[in-house]
């Protein structure tokens, strides 16, 4: 039902680096600004990045991100056991005049 | 530091209307710029944005939930609350409010979520 298409889990060894891409249209991603949040287990979401690129204040310079187009990406390197969660973009929709959010991405640490 | 506290019955039955509140402390919930948002979560699912308001009594709802939905705000009380109306089991989330960035820029929308609520679990049952 989300307008936001995100891989359903991706996975790496300690310190290595994973990107999660979140493929949207026109009248999100396309045209707005991006925003990316990490949800660890039982708790809620916390807004990692924003417009696009820009991290909140605490937020370690290990997560990035960037738009092309109708796609944003998620970076995150040197990745801990303590980034293992469930990662979800969020645009708004011109058309549909309302907050999206992606699919949701789980980030295992293997 | 703002801090957002949702509250309300964690239980609902079919047909009824549920109802929660976000009391906002730390800050004004009369800021400009700032619109205050609820989103929730069924159990092993994702975000779904249900609607925001601004300070002024503007709102945006989720056109899947808006027949359904009203978002009223109380700055006396800095406080914004949500109504869903006749609920079913698919209705059954963890309920988040947020404080909801939201502005046209040259380039594009800015809209972003910073903070949330803990939560509160809604569960719609008889």
């Amino acid at each position: 039902q989300s307008v936001l298409t995100q891989p359903p889990s991706v996975s790496a060894a300690p310190g290595q680096k994973v990107t999660i891409s979140c493929s949207g249209s026109s009248s999100n991603i396309g045209n707005n600004y991006v925003s990316w949040y990490q949800q660890l287990p039982g708790t809620a979401p916390k807004l990692l990045i924003y417009e696009n690129n820009k991290r909140p204040s605490g937020i370690p310079d290990r997560f990035s991100g960037s738009k092309s187009g109708t796609s944003a990406t998620l970076g995150i390197t040197g990745l801990q056991t303590g980034d293992e969660a469930d990662y979800y973009c969020g645009t708004w929709d011109s058309s549909l005049s309302g907050g999206v959010f992606g699919t949701g991405t789980k980030v295992t640490v293997l | 530091q703002l801090q957002l506290q949702e509250s309300g019955p964690g239980l609902v039955k079919p047909s009824e209307t549920l109802s929660l509140t976000c009391t906002v402390s730390g800050g004004s919930i009369s800021s400009s710029s700032y619109y205050w948002g609820w989103i929730r979560q069924p159990p092993g699912k994702g975000l779904e944005w249900i609607g925001s308001i601004y300070y002024s009594g503007s709102t945006y709802y989720n056109p899947s939930l808006k027949s359904r939905v009203t978002i009223s705000v109380d700055t006396s009380k800095n406080q914004f609350s949500l109504k869903l109306s006749s609920v079913t089991a698919a209705d059954t989330a963890v309920y988040y409010c947020a404080r909801h960035r939201l502005g046209v820029m040259v380039r594009g929308v800015i809209a972003w979520f910073d903070p949330w609520g803990q939560g509160t679990l809604v569960t719609v049952s008889s």
